[in-house]
């Protein structure tokens, strides 16, 4: 497995701010991805970032609302522009080890109001 | 596409109870086949994974076994702990993961 890490582990954000998450891992690896969690539901893929390529966006999720870097194989960050209140979700990022297994982070918990 | 079902929750046990959690998929070939585990206020933790059609998953107690007949990967362990209180998410890898809507778990003393 691999140790990874969420800044911040939480937030609280005003309507039309934006917040830029970043996930750390310990070792490196070549697929990162972003996965959304709306309250009290499953996980939804956002996008899937790959070092050195644009990242690749799920249906239903677009570049200009949801920016990413991956600017080595160690680090990523994911952008939530222009929030509204529907964006209060938990976002994860997740790393693929061990034949396609993937390994989450904590998390960072977001509320917008 | 594919997908993942599992059973609704919440669950409700008492501690030293066998537990079952279904999980059934629908897809092409024999994608992976994992459980994750949620626990309150933290991100998710693989609990085990099967690669291939028989084979059995297991970690901490926890066992699941790959049935292609039924498309099945039922999450089972004899007896549950109350730290097992959680919530269970089942899911495929299809080039991404693909997640059943998870099943909260409750485990009473």
């Amino acid at each position: 497995s691999a140790v990874i890490s969420q800044k911040p582990s939480r937030d609280i954000c005003q309507r039309g701010t934006s917040l830029t998450i970043q996930c750390q891992v310990d070792s490196q690896v070549t697929m990162m991805f972003w996965y959304r969690q709306q309250p009290g539901q499953s996980l939804t893929l956002i996008a899937t970032a790959n070092q050195g390529s644009e990242a690749t966006y799920e249906s239903g999720f677009v570049i200009d609302k949801f920016p990413i870097s991956r600017p080595n194989l160690t680090f990523s960050t994911l952008t939530v522009s222009n929030m509204s209140p529907e964006d209060s979700s938990i976002y994860l990022c997740s790393v693929e080890l061990d034949g396609r297994s993937q390994y989450f982070g904590p998390g960072t918990r977001l509320l917008v109001l | 596409g594919d997908s993942v079902t599992q059973m609704e929750g919440p669950v409700t046990l008492s501690e030293e109870a066998f537990l079952t959690i279904n999980c059934t998929y629908t897809a092409t070939g024999y994608p992976s086949l994992f459980w994750y585990v949620q626990y309150p206020g933290e991100g998710l933790q693989l609990l085990l994974k099967a690669t291939k059609a028989d084979d059995k998953g297991s970690n901490k107690g926890f066992e699941a076994t790959y049935r292609k007949e039924t498309t099945s990967f039922h999450l089972e362990k004899g007896s549950v702990q109350v730290s097992d209180s959680a919530v269970y998410f089942c899911a495929l890898e299809r080039g991404k993961l693909i997640f059943g809507q998870g099943t909260e778990l409750s485990v009473k003393p």
